[in-house]
C-alpha cells in the first residue's frame, strides 16, 4: 500500500463544466504524477510535480492544469470539461528514498463527461 | 517520434505454460525498463525494474530480460496460473531527474485451466 488515495473515484460531468481530481498521499514524497489511460493510447503522463508548487507538463497537458499547495495533495483540475477527457485518471507517486526508480499507483479516478 | 510497442493486444496460454510477452521501443534510449501488472478495475501495480547495463533479472516464477542493441525487452512468466491473468504494461524510465515512465499500451494476458 503506497498510501494513495484519489478522490472521488467515481464522477459524471457535464461538458463545460469544471471539475477537480485529488491526489493524496501519506508519505509526503516530493514526486507526483497524474496519468490518464485510455483504450487504444495507454497509460499517459499530464503533468506532474516534485515538491510544493513545482509542477510540470507531461505529454498530454493540454486541457489540463494542476496544483499542488501542500507536499501530500496533488489537484488536477479540468478548467471546462470535454467529452475527449471522458477517462480513467491515476494518481502515481515515487518514493523518495528506498524505492529506486519505482512508482506506485492510486486506485484510479473513473471520469465520464456527458 | 518515441514508440513503445508490446507484441499483442492479447496473449492466451494454456496453465503451466510460459508466457512471453515482448516490448520493442524506437526512438528512445530508456535509462531503466520496468513492467507492471494491471488487473481490471485496478491501478498498475510494480512487479520488475531492469537498468540499460543489466541483462537479465528475476523474481520468483518472473524473468525480464533486456537488450539495448535490439532495443527489446522480454517477460517470462514460469508455470504460469490462471491467477496471472492480467494486463502486463511495459514502462521506460527517463534520463532525465523527474523519473517519468513512458507506458506501452500492455498486453492482456490469459492463462487457460
Amino acid at each position: 500500500d503506497a498510501g494513495i488515495t484519489q478522490s472521488p473515484r467515481h464522477k459524471v460531468t457535464e461538458t463545460g463544466t469544471p471539475v477537480t481530481l485529488r491526489c493524496h498521499q501519506t508519505e509526503n514524497h516530493r514526486y507526483m504524477y497524474w496519468y490518464r489511460q485510455d483504450p487504444g493510447h495507454g497509460l499517459r503522463l499530464i503533468h506532474y510535480s516534485y515538491g510544493v508548487k513545482d509542477t510540470d507538463k507531461g505529454e498530454v497537458s493540454d486541457g489540463y492544469s494542476v496544483s499542488r499547495s501542500k507536499t501530500e495533495d496533488f489537484l488536477l483540475t479540468l478548467e471546462s470539461a470535454t467529452s475527449s477527457q471522458t477517462s480513467v485518471y491515476f494518481c502515481a507517486i515515487r518514493p523518495d528514498s528506498g524505492g529506486g526508480n519505482t512508482i506506485y499507483f492510486g486506485e484510479g479516478s473513473w471520469l465520464t463527461v456527458v | 517520434s518515441q514508440k513503445i510497442e508490446q507484441n499483442s493486444e492479447a496473449l492466451n496460454i494454456q496453465e503451466g505454460k510460459t508466457a512471453t510477452l515482448t516490448c520493442n521501443y524506437t526512438n528512445y534510449s530508456p535509462a531503466y525498463l520496468q513492467w507492471y501488472r494491471q488487473d481490471p478495475g485496478r491501478g498498475p501495480v510494480f512487479l520488475l525494474l531492469i537498468r540499460e547495463n543489466e541483462k537479465e533479472k528475476r523474481k520468483e516464477r518472473l524473468k525480464v530480460t533486456f537488450d539495448t542493441t535490439l532495443k527489446q525487452s522480454l517477460f517470462h512468466i514460469t508455470a504460469s496460473q490462471p491467477a496471472d491473468s492480467a494486463t502486463y504494461l511495459c514502462a521506460l524510465g527517463s534520463r532525465a531527474g523527474s523519473y517519468q515512465l513512458t507506458f506501452g499500451k500492455g498486453t492482456k494476458l490469459s492463462v487457460i485451466p
